[in-house]
């Protein structure tokens, strides 16, 4: 089967930096999503990593570890708006589905205090 | 703005009950996926539909089933409603550029249907 794992809670003051991990045990891998889903709200997409190293987008980066089946979303320059739970999703090609589907992890809640 | 529209946004059945949730893409998104996100959970693929056809199902019983339309509509249907079905319903769709190419990275989600059951 598919594993994903993430924290389920995380909490930063207003300008730090926070790094949220993601592990996941999946056959079929091809490429590793991020998502930021405020409460109530459709998960909306915040990067995208297929292969190994750093992808930087704003306040934002994800790295990814295919041999160690690790990623992490780097939140810089917190903001209160922040607050809301970030989705670890990977993609996998398996038997069934020749487009790929996406495996989620539970989310990660991320509160932002000022 | 994801240009896709979920609809109902909110809605109460009871057990035993029938359910149709429908959602509207992007023109030209040929592929659309729906999930279901029980509270504190991430959400769980049920299927996909590409040109139509399924692409790919996942762990959910045959009482839920799904249709896709050419004007890139889709629909989801769950039969003989449970307590446990209650959740929020995401559609997701993109654009693919052939059966088998594995491109389409940015996948829109819509802002999802809520459903209780009682």
């Amino acid at each position: 089967g598919q594993n994903i794992d993430q924290p389920t809670e995380m909490t930063a003051t207003e300008g730090a930096i926070v790094q949220i991990n993601c592990t996941y045990q999946t056959s079929g891998f091809n490429g590793l999503f991020w998502y930021q889903q405020h409460a109530g709200e459709a998960p909306t997409f915040l990067s995208y990593n297929v292969l190994d190293g750093l992808e930087e987008k704003g306040r934002f980066s994800s790295f990814l570890s295919r041999s160690k089946g690790y990623s992490y979303l780097l939140l810089k320059e917190l903001q209160m708006k922040d607050s809301a739970s970030y989705l670890c999703a990977v993609r996998v090609f398996d038997r069934g589905s020749t487009l790929g589907r996406l495996y989620f992890g539970r989310g990660t809640q991320l509160t932002v205090w000022p | 703005e994801t240009g896709v529209t979920q609809s109902p946004t909110h809605l109460i059945k009871t057990r035993g009950q029938q359910v149709t949730l429908r959602c509207s893409s992007q023109s030209g998104h040929n592929t659309v996926s729906w999930y279901q996100q029980a509270l504190g959970q991430g959400p769980q693929f049920i299927f996909q539909y590409y040109r139509e056809e399924e692409n790919g199902r996942g762990n959910f019983p045959p009482r839920f089933s799904g249709l896709q339309f050419p004007n890139y509509s889709s629909e989801l249907n769950v039969n003989a409603l449970e307590l446990d079905d209650s959740a929020l319903y995401l559609c997701a769709s993109r654009r693919t550029p052939g059966q088998g190419a594995r491109g389409g990275n940015t996948i829109y989600f819509g802002e999802g249907s809520w459903l209780t059951v009682v």
